[in-house]
């Protein structure tokens, strides 16, 4: 069965103190990984469409990197409107659908 | 460019009672979902349409109808609602590179 895992489940960072978030898949045929950005209240905001191993995005104080089996989201130097649940979906074989992890909740404190 | 609209944002359904959940996109997308978040569960897939006249099941459809009529709108049905449906309910259209996300729907079934 095709699954994403993303940990940690919450992270708790100084602001300015850099770290990654990970989601690791067990997919077959890869077709896209995805990572967005929810805060309370909202649908997910698209951040980022990694497509093949050793691919990377940079939007901001966010980077993306995608390996064979996982994908971090590294995020350098966060501020506290960083704050929010960052989720990762990928899409895989010949399907539609998108498989979501259940999101780690990041705080950055001032 | 409004994007991904869902209508209405707050609804407490009885027992036993139906509704329609609106979803609009102004983006031409033919892919479209909806997903139901629940607290610790992620994002889980009810329904996908492919394209106006085109829809599947996905993860989660017991209890859920929907239509495609045409490219913009995919309404999502509770018939004889209860409350397991209780739940926020998010519309996506989606791209080849991304999905876009409406701002939910959150339903109470008392």
């Amino acid at each position: 069965e095709d699954q994403v895992t993303q940990s940690p489940e919450a992270l708790r960072l100084q602001e300015g103190e850099s770290s990654s978030l990970n989601c690791s898949y067990t997919v077959s045929g890869l077709r896209g990984l995805f990572w967005y950005r929810q805060d309370p209240g909202k649908g997910p905001e698209f951040l980022f469409t990694l497509y093949s191993a050793g691919e990377e995005k940079e939007k901001e104080r966010l980077k993306a990197t995608l390996t064979k089996k996982e994908s971090f989201l590294h995020i350098t130097a966060p501020k506290p409107e960083d704050s929010a649940t960052y989720l990762c979906a990928v899409q895989a074989g010949t399907g539609n659908q998108f498989y979501f992890g259940t999101g780690t909740s990041l705080t950055v404190i001032p | 460019n409004a994007g991904v609209t869902q209508t209405p944002k707050f609804r407490i359904l009885k027992i036993g009672q139906s509704m329609t959940l609106q979803c609009t996109q102004d983006m031409n997308h033919n892919y479209m979902y909806w997903y139901r978040q629940d607290p610790g569960m992620g994002l889980k897939l009810i329904y996908y349409s492919v394209g106006a006249g085109i829809t599947d099941k996905g993860e989660v459809p017991n209890g859920y109808n929907v239509s495609r009529s045409t490219t913009e709108d995919f309404p999502l049905r509770l018939e004889l609602a209860a409350p397991s449906q209780t739940s926020v309910y998010f519309c996506a259209s989606s791209s080849s590179r991304a999905s876009y996300f409406g701002p939910g729907t959150r339903l109470t079934v008392t």
